[in-house]
């Protein structure tokens, strides 16, 4: 059974850093895209990037790049969303997805983690 | 802002039908698959419909989509109670380079 569990929910100040995780099992999690997607509660998704683990070939929205770092650790079947300094804005849900298609133009995301809250602050 | 316009809202009595309208441009929906989504409250986004018509394992045939030009559409016919939720299109954007997501449609059951 493909499965995609999250790190749990985080409460932090303005300016820490964090670094929240997403393990993927059931699978060969070296040859999915790994995505992250953030939702504000009550608004909608917002794509932050995606990682294919097996080359760390990463990609970020436009909106996310700078901001945020995605990366993964093969040995842990685990990829990291991660900020060197949050801010207040950074307050959201933060979902990763597997994506089904080796070609991220073809992309949809089969398999959803359940969420990690992410609090931020000022 | 997303560049994937969507009705805020959308609704039917049980049993009658909705279409959910998804519209892009060139960059992403003229030129990608589109996918949907479906999300009930506090729970993650579930895969509804991907490649702009294809249903994964489990999906009922009550949901259908296409995809003409620059434009997308989700239907559900015989509708239930159990289908309140939000729904999202979603696709590559050429220009951005990025993965998009349309605004979301909240469909209501009357």
């Amino acid at each position: 059974e493909v499965q995609l569990v999250q790190s749990g929910a985080e409460v932090k100040k303005a300016g820490e850093p964090l670094r929240i995780s997403c393990k993927g099992s059931g699978y060969d999690f070296t040859n999915k895209w790994i995505a992250w997607v953030r939702q504000v509660p009550g608004e909608g998704l917002e794509w932050v990037g995606i990682i294919y683990p097996e080359d760390s070939d990463t990609r970020y929205s436009p909106s996310f790049r700078g901001q945020v770092t995605i990366s993964v650790d093969n040995s842990f079947n685990t990829a990291y969303l991660q900020w060197s300094s949050l801010k207040a804005s950074d307050t959201a849900i933060y979902y990763c997805a597997r994506g089904d298609n080796f070609n991220p133009r073809w992309l949809q995301f089969d398999f959803w983690g359940q969420g990690t809250l992410v609090t931020v602050s000022s | 802002q997303s560049v994937l316009t969507q009705p805020p809202s959308v609704s039917a009595a049980p049993r009658q039908k909705v279409a959910i309208s998804c519209s892009g441009s060139g960059s992403n929906i003229g030129n990608n698959f589109v996918s949907w989504y479906q999300q009930f409250p506090g729970t993650a986004p579930k895969l509804l419909i991907y490649e702009n018509n294809k249903r994964p394992s489990g999906i009922p045939d009550r949901f259908s989509a296409s995809k003409s030009g620059t434009s997308a559409t989700l239907g559900i016919t015989g509708l239930q109670a159990g289908d309140e939720a939000d729904y999202f299109c979603g696709t590559w954007d050429d220009i951005l380079t990025a993965y998009v997501f349309g605004t979301g449609t909240k469909v209501t059951v009357l």
